[in-house]
């Protein structure tokens, strides 16, 4: 069974600050999403990276892919309280045409003005 | 487009009632997925689609539950009768891929008492 863990699973912090949150698994994947999710609404897409080692930015986020393919972080800088939400990581292996994503717990992110 | 509909997008009823959610893809999508979240158990998938077809169903809790996909515009997830631990918020999404990119509803949050 394939298992996708995210750490931290809460995380409260003041506007301005820095924070990463971490995905990881044991497995190998081809392509890894990140998803933000706003109270009272669907997930929405923020990034998929699908290189091993592959970094994305979107304006103050960073995505990192790890080097195996089986991990990866989000870097949000000086963090405003438009960013707080519930950030899932989503992987795909893509081994068959039914291979579906496998979604993490999530990481709960408040930001305190 | 308008993105993935879904409707209601609140339900309160009665144990034993029958309810049915629907939903609207977005056009040229081949994946529609039902998914179910709660606060103990996450985000989890309970079937999906591909080009109308029923791939996976394993997530379906238990045989009250059945969904159906007549056409490629349209989705239902209905369970009969109903039970105060189906209370959750149900998610439709769809997808060009089975591994790429999910696009979400807005969800329905579901209320039996």
């Amino acid at each position: 069974t394939q298992l996708l863990e995210q750490s931290p699973q809460f995380l409260s912090i003041q506007e301005g600050e820095n924070l990463t949150v971490y995905c990881n698994s044991s497995s190998v994947f081809s392509s890894l999403q990140w998803y933000r999710q706003e109270p009272g609404e669907g997930p929405v897409l923020l990034v998929t990276v699908v290189t091993g080692g592959e970094v994305k930015k979107l304006k103050r986020l960073t995505f990192q892919f790890g080097d195996a393919r089986k991990d990866s972080s989000l870097h949000i800088t000086a963090a405003q309280p438009g960013d707080t939400g519930l950030y899932l990581c989503a992987g795909g292996r893509a081994k068959t045409s039914y291979d579906k994503v496998i979604f993490g717990p999530g990481t709960s992110l408040s930001v305190i003005p | 487009d308008a993105g993935v509909i879904q409707s209601p997008r609140h339900e309160v009823t009665e144990m034993g009632q029958e309810v049915t959610l629907r939903c609207k893809p977005i056009s040229g999508h081949d994946y529609l997925f039902w998914y179910r979240q709660t606060m103990m158990r996450g985000l989890e998938l309970l079937i999906y689609f591909n080009n109308n077809v029923p791939i996976d169903d394993s997530g379906m809790p238990e045989d009250r539950f059945s969904a159906k996909m007549p056409n490629a515009s349209f989705s239902t997830l209905k369970i009969q009768p109903s039970e105060p631990r189906d209370s959750a918020v149900y998610f439709c999404a769809s997808s060009l891929w089975i591994n790429y990119g999910y696009t979400f509803g807005s969800g329905t949050r579901l209320t039996v008492v």
